[in-house]
Parts: structure tokens; sequence; C-alpha cells
């Protein structure tokens, strides 16, 4: 990708169990997001996080950031079948049109 | 929420032919769009950023004379891929921030994708 790895590359779980899905990138940003595409679609965009927060709650959804280590996890908790898609961190720099650069992506498989 | 749509949202063309894909905000006006992107279980990659009114800034590796991107206005860009050949082949998605607000700070609302298969 042009920013980063994500990790797993693919992940299967069961309903109801807790998805988490890692980010790491290269560069300073000002913010990281963590987006859902559905096989064939466009994006969602699910959660913001600013370089000065390090936590961020929204509905089932649980972000972290770690600046140090230039390093995001995505917790979904309580899954569902259709949460079955692919999420992929974005940063966005504090320079050069502030653009959004994409991770490779986890692919998440929800078993119901 | 912010709309982006899409047109085509697929498109089958001959080698050797050019094809426009458009990219339009709803409900919003953008100052910026941006295309993007993404070969089959693949991230997407940023092709170029597209500012209203002036030209694109295009990524390292992406030859501006075959992707022509102009943004006329603040609700449409298009992008042309000229004398498409197979392996430009791909899913293209296009998004666009809002013209209001800390540029920063602003999320992007993406379009639905175009198909692109080039025979």
């Amino acid at each position: 990708s042009q920013q980063g790895e994500e990790d797993p590359q693919a992940l299967s779980i069961q309903e109801g169990e807790n998805a988490t899905m890692n980010c790491s990138y290269k560069t300073s940003i000002n913010n990281l997001q963590w987006y859902r595409q559905n096989s064939g679609r466009g994006l969602v965009h699910l959660i913001l996080i600013r370089s000065n927060e390090r936590e961020k709650h929204s509905g089932r959804l649980r972000v972290t950031l770690d600046t140090s280590k230039k390093s995001s996890s995505l917790l979904i908790t309580a899954s569902r079948a259709a949460d079955t898609a692919s999420y992929f961190c974005a940063t966005v720099g504090n320079t050069g049109g502030f653009k959004t650069i994409f991770g490779a992506g986890t692919r998440l498989f929800v078993k119901a | 929420g912010a709309v982006v749509s899409q047109h085509p949202s697929w498109v089958i063309c001959k080698s050797g032919t050019s094809v426009k894909i458009e990219c339009r905000s709803l409900d919003f006006q953008a100052t910026t769009m941006f295309w993007y992107r993404q070969f089959p279980k693949q991230s997407l990659m940023l092709m170029a950023t597209s500012n209203e009114g002036s030209k694109a800034t295009y990524e390292q590796g992406v030859e501006k004379d075959k992707f022509l991107i102009n943004h006329a206005s603040l609700t449409l860009s298009t992008l042309t891929v000229t004398s498409a050949h197979p392996e430009d082949s791909s899913f293209y998605i296009c998004s666009a921030r809002s013209a209001s607000g800390s540029e920063v700070l602003k999320v992007q609302y993406f379009g639905p994708g175009t198909r692109l298969t080039v025979t």
C-alpha cells in the first residue's frame, strides 16, 4: 500500500466474537480514519481519531492510536454477519494537500 | 449525509478508446476531489488530487497524459482514461471533501466506484 501495513490480512470469526484489526503507518499524521468497504462497493467512513487522541468509541467500534509506534487498532465488539467487509485505515498528513492515504486493509469474515 | 455519485457504474471498452468517468458531490461543494484506483483484493491507491479551477496533482508513477483530470466546478470532477489498455482495467473510486470547515479534519466522502474493463 502507499502508507503502511494492516494485520491481519484476513480474519474469520464467529458471530458474537470481537474482531481486532491493526494498522501501521509510515509518516507523521494529523489524523487517522477507518473505513469499511463491502465487496465491489464504495467506502463508508467509520471513525476519525486525531493525532492528540489515544482512544475513541463509536457504537460497537473502539479505535486506539499510538503515535509513538505509528500504529492504530480497530476493535469491533459483538460482531455480526453484516460486519463482513474489508476495513481500511487511512492517514491524513499535515502537509501536501491533506490527502488521505490508505493502508492495505483487512478482510473480515463473520460467520453466522 | 454527504453523497458522492459516479457515472458510469461500470463500463466495458475496446483497447485504444478513451473513457470518461464523472464524479459529483450531490449535496455539498467540494474544493478538493481525489481519484483512486483499486485492483481486486487490494487497497486503494491514490492517483491524483484535483482542486477546483487548477491543475491536478498526480502521485508518483501516475501518467498525467493518460489519466486526464478536470475539476471544472465545485461539484464535478472527471477522469478520462485515454487510449485505454487491458492493464487499465480496474475499479476507479473518487472522493470529495467539503469546502467548509477545517481542511485537515474533513472527512472524505467516497463515490460508489466505476468498474472499467478494457478488452
